[in-house]
């Protein structure tokens, strides 16, 4: 079963602008994280933000994550066309030994020129 | 490149007959799992190892899958009897010790006729 779910499905911007993509997820965790991938790949790991955490940054990333709320989001500043890829949110319950990661359905980006 | 290798990268196959995927982690990497992946959906969870022992084995894996991680380096997948429904991308993913962060090969993606 999929904990997480992204909202919107689909987003659709233009080059040089700001995306903002949310997730929510349904049981405590020990981390979430961020992967992209592009069409027919593997997943790149962008970010991972602990459950103590509320905000990190990574280059042109941000990730906020509320624990109330079971949900956290990724923004992308100033997006280019290589940004263009599926994202997914995924949660880590346990963060130790089997640190297996549960990924909601993903967000289809698409960054017009 | 010392990424994730998976091999082969495409297998295409017919119902009945019996497929093994490879999967190299990163040199060092003791922590291997195994995801499938269904067009428009995010990875599910299928085994993990660490070094040579599985640790933990999904539902998803029916008694038709079996997995193996002889001596704690590359792993294989193998199914048996594949069925239609096994038509998936499948990726694997390595991590070391005290990271939660998973590094992912490229995939297999497999189609049964």
């Amino acid at each position: 079963s999929q904990q997480g779910e992204e909202d919107p499905q689909a987003l659709s911007i233009q080059e040089g602008e700001n995306a903002t993509m949310n997730c929510s997820y349904k049981t405590s965790i020990n981390n979430l994280q961020w992967y992209r991938q592009n069409s027919g790949r593997g997943l790149v790991h962008l970010i991972l933000i602990r459950s103590n955490e509320r905000e990190k940054h990574s280059g042109r990333l941000r990730v906020t994550l509320d624990t109330s709320k079971k949900s956290s989001s990724l923004l992308i500043t100033a997006s280019r066309a290589a940004d263009t890829a599926s994202y997914f949110c995924a949660t880590d319950a346990y963060g130790g030994a089997n640190s297996k990661l549960t990924f909601g359905k993903g967000i289809t980006l698409s960054v017009r020129p | 490149d010392t990424g994730v290798s998976q091999d082969p990268r495409h297998k295409i196959t017919k119902r009945g007959q019996n497929v093994t995927f490879r999967c190299d982690p990163i040199s060092e990497h003791n922590r291997l799992y195994w995801y499938r992946q269904t067009l428009g959906q995010g990875p599910e969870f299928l085994t993990y190892f660490q070094n040579e022992a599985q640790l933990e084995k999904s539902r998803l894996l029916s008694d038709r899958f079996s997995a193996e991680r002889p001596k704690g380096s590359f792993s294989t997948l193998e199914i048996q009897r594949t069925e239609q429904g096994d038509s998936a991308m499948y990726l694997c993913a390595s991590s070391p010790q005290g990271l939660q962060t998973q590094y992912f090969g490229p995939g297999t993606r497999l189609l049964v006729l």
